[in-house]
């Protein structure tokens, strides 16, 4: 198993620009999640998916837009990056959105919005 | 409002000693702590998971604790090697299931 893949790996927008973060698993996991990354931050919660056809606002969502069309895919689309987007994001996952199943992060992917 | 403190922020320790690293919280209603270790440039792994009565969990050489009285957890980490240097995140998820609120991690670095 790839386990949670993430790509691309870096990306540098200028503001304005629109963009999609791809997220994918191969682990039938119904949860899947995006956070972001600050620095001097704990990592918080942008939006997330309890199942195919279904998702939620998280934390931070402004600024930010999911789909879930399928169990395995889970894009985070940036529709006009601000330089405050700037950030690492991370898509994670879990079998169900039970308060005890672990969650599997990927990558991450490092944006710079200019 | 929910809140989940590390200390200390930073740590350095010479190889194969023990260290531990603290969290307290103020998260309610609680559900569950997670430990998690994360590596430059990648994402979190999950260390343990400790529901309300549970008060010790280990997985390998690392030991977590809780207090859920005090509101308390301890990672310890016994025999230290290099590739122990990283963030440690302390993670608390409230009693709806889906909501974890992030410490901002100790990182520890671990030297010859």
């Amino acid at each position: 198993n790839a386990g949670v893949t993430q790509t691309p790996k870096f990306q540098v927008l200028k503001t304005g620009q629109s963009m999609t973060l791809q997220c994918a698993q191969d682990m039938n996991h119904e949860y899947m999640s995006w956070y972001r990354q600050d620095p001097g931050m704990g990592l918080r919660l942008i939006h997330y998916s309890v199942g195919a056809g279904i998702t939620d606002q998280g934390e931070v969502p402004n600024g930010y837009n999911v789909s879930r069309s399928t169990t395995e895919d889970f894009p985070l689309r940036l529709l006009s990056a601000a330089p405050s987007q700037t950030s690492v994001y991370f898509c994670a996952s879990s079998y169900s959105d039970s308060k005890t199943d672990t969650q599997y992060f990927g990558p991450g992917t490092r944006l710079t919005v200019l | 409002k929910n809140q989940v403190e590390q200390s200390p922020q930073s740590l350095i320790i010479l190889e194969g000693k023990n260290c531990t690293l603290q969290c307290n919280y103020t998260v309610s209603p609680f559900s569950n702590l997670r430990w998690y270790k994360q590596d430059t440039g990648r994402g979190p792994v999950s260390l343990t998971i400790m529901t309300f009565s549970e008060n010790t969990k280990s997985n390998g050489r690392y030991t977590a604790t809780l207090d859920a009285d005090t509101k308390q957890s301890s990672l310890h980490i016994t025999a230290s090697q290099l590739s122990d240097s990283a963030s440690y995140i302390c993670v608390v998820v409230t009693g709806g299931g889906n909501k974890l609120t992030f410490g901002t991690g100790t990182q520890l670095k671990v030297e010859l």
